[in-house]
């Protein structure tokens, strides 16, 4: 069964250093979605991508996270300072955004990245 | 901007009972709504979708109903077993949105042998 990769799955890093965390969606899902989770909390959207373009990325903290799928298929998100309060679970999700309803399709989600910013 | 509520406190049930869970959402009226469960350490699985134009939709042991004017989703749980336990999170979207699901902050429900 296809799933969602992501890499690493736990990632410890002092704060004001960078941290890239690597997606590979379901082979063919054209949209692909990169969220936040605190524990306790549901995920929140940081960058959504259909194919290679940004199609919403207004709670991404531009100042310090980029994220990239310059092919269209996988991706990469990085932040550059870390910062004490970017401890959290990074999760890659895809969907096949196909049809007119393409927002909504179900996801899948990756296992995430847990990140101890210390 | 809207708001999603869930139940922050968990939910005991002993097996076999039903499991009600409860998503509230203001401001604004999606065109369907997603529940998800979530086990520990591990990312959201897909469980149900549920249209505006839908009052209620069966999978199996579960059921969703989708009231749009008391702006509530419910999420039943028959027979409930202790593998049932988990996390469960409920997902708003709206019709001609090109953002992605808004999660709310999960209900974590504990089935009792």
């Amino acid at each position: 069964e296809a799933e969602v990769a992501q890499s690493p799955r736990y990632k410890i890093t002092e704060k004001s250093q960078a941290v890239a965390f690597w997606c590979d969606p379901i082979s063919g899902h054209a949209t692909l979605y990169w969220y936040r989770q605190i524990l306790g909390q549901g995920p929140e959207l940081l960058v959504q991508f259909q194919d290679e373009s940004v199609v919403d990325d207004s709670q991404l903290p531009k100042d310090r996270f980029s994220a990239e799928r310059l092919k269209g298929v996988d991706s990469t998100l990085k932040i550059q300072p870390a910062e004490l309060g970017d401890s959290a679970m990074y999760l890659c999700a895809s969907s096949s955004g196909q049809g007119t309803s393409k927002a909504y399709n179900e996801q899948f989600f990756g296992p995430g990245t847990r990140l101890t910013v210390l | 901007s809207q708001k999603i509520e869930q139940n922050s406190e968990a939910l005991n049930i002993q097996e076999g009972k039903t499991a009600t869970l409860t998503c509230n959402y203001t401001n604004y009226s999606p065109a369907y709504l997603q529940w998800y469960r979530q086990d520990p350490g591990r990312g959201p699985v897909f469980l149900l979708l549920i249209r505006e134009n839908e009052k209620e939709k069966r999978k199996e042991r579960l059921k969703v109903t989708f009231d749009t004017t008391l702006k509530q989703s419910l999420f039943h749980i028959t027979a409930s077993q202790p593998a049932d336990s988990a996390t469960y999170l409920c997902a708003p979207s709206y019709l001609g949105g090109r953002r992605a699901l808004t999660f709310g902050s999960g209900t974590r429900l504990q089935v009792q042998p």
